[in-house]
């Protein structure tokens, strides 16, 4: 059973388009995670999820955006897409408490063509 | 604000060789620290924790202690496989949040 599992595992698109990932976890977690890889596998959190509250990183475009229609769920849908949005794209969750890890999901890669 | 520095790779090394990956990190409180593992085409997964002072968190040979005192939370094997080629992420988790603060990524390539 695939703990934190996302869909689809590569996407190809064009500049423009609007297009969804999705994320799901059968862990039970409260809190789901966004991050996104860049080519230098820097990673940076775009978006948490917490018993509704909603953190953005302020840094991410509002072209991006996070839609979750129940606990175990944690979409990312992103409209006009760009060049720059290429990159591998980790959905995580976890329990939320400090001394609790993060499971990832095996990550979307993202071209955008 | 919370941060993590990790050791810039890669950091290439023979078969059996010793491996040492430094992290340091800065934080208000007392956070739990985590060595994560990236292998190529997958998601991160845990390598091990601590989660107070001088514990010392162990997983497939791998070992790393929580200093304080130094703020830092190295990484170490013995002897490294080819298996062990990857990416390695040094994390910390604060009290009072959820939100873990991630290092950039040590890349580990062993030579057989």
């Amino acid at each position: 059973d695939t703990a934190v599992s996302q869909t689809p595992k590569y996407l190809v698109t064009q500049m423009g388009n609007d297009k969804s990932i999705k994320c799901e976890q059968n862990l039970g977690h409260d809190t789901m995670y966004w991050y996104k890889q860049d080519s230098k596998k820097f990673l940076k959190i775009m978006f948490s999820y917490n018993n509704k509250e909603l953190i953005i990183n302020e840094t991410v475009p509002n072209r991006f955006s996070p839609k979750s229609p129940d606990k175990a769920h944690l979409n990312l849908h992103i409209n006009s897409l760009e060049l720059g949005d290429s990159a591998v794209y980790f959905c995580a969750s976890s329990q939320g408490a400090r001394d609790t890890e993060a499971f990832f999901g095996q990550g979307t890669r993202l071209t955008v063509v | 604000g919370n941060s993590v520095t990790q050791m810039e790779g890669p950091v290439t090394l023979s078969e059996e060789a010793f491996l040492t990956i430094n992290c340091t990190y800065t934080a208000t409180g007392y956070p739990s620290l985590f060595w994560y593992v990236q292998y190529p085409g997958e998601g991160l997964q845990l390598l091990l924790k601590a989660t107070k002072a001088d514990d010392k968190g162990s997983n497939k040979g791998f070992e790393a202690t929580y200093r304080k005192e130094t703020t830092s939370f190295h990484l170490e094997k013995g002897s490294v496989q080819v298996s062990d080629s990857a990416v390695y992420f040094c994390a910390l988790l604060r009290g009072g949040s959820y939100i873990p603060t991630f290092g950039r990524g040590t890349s580990l390539i062993v030579h057989p």
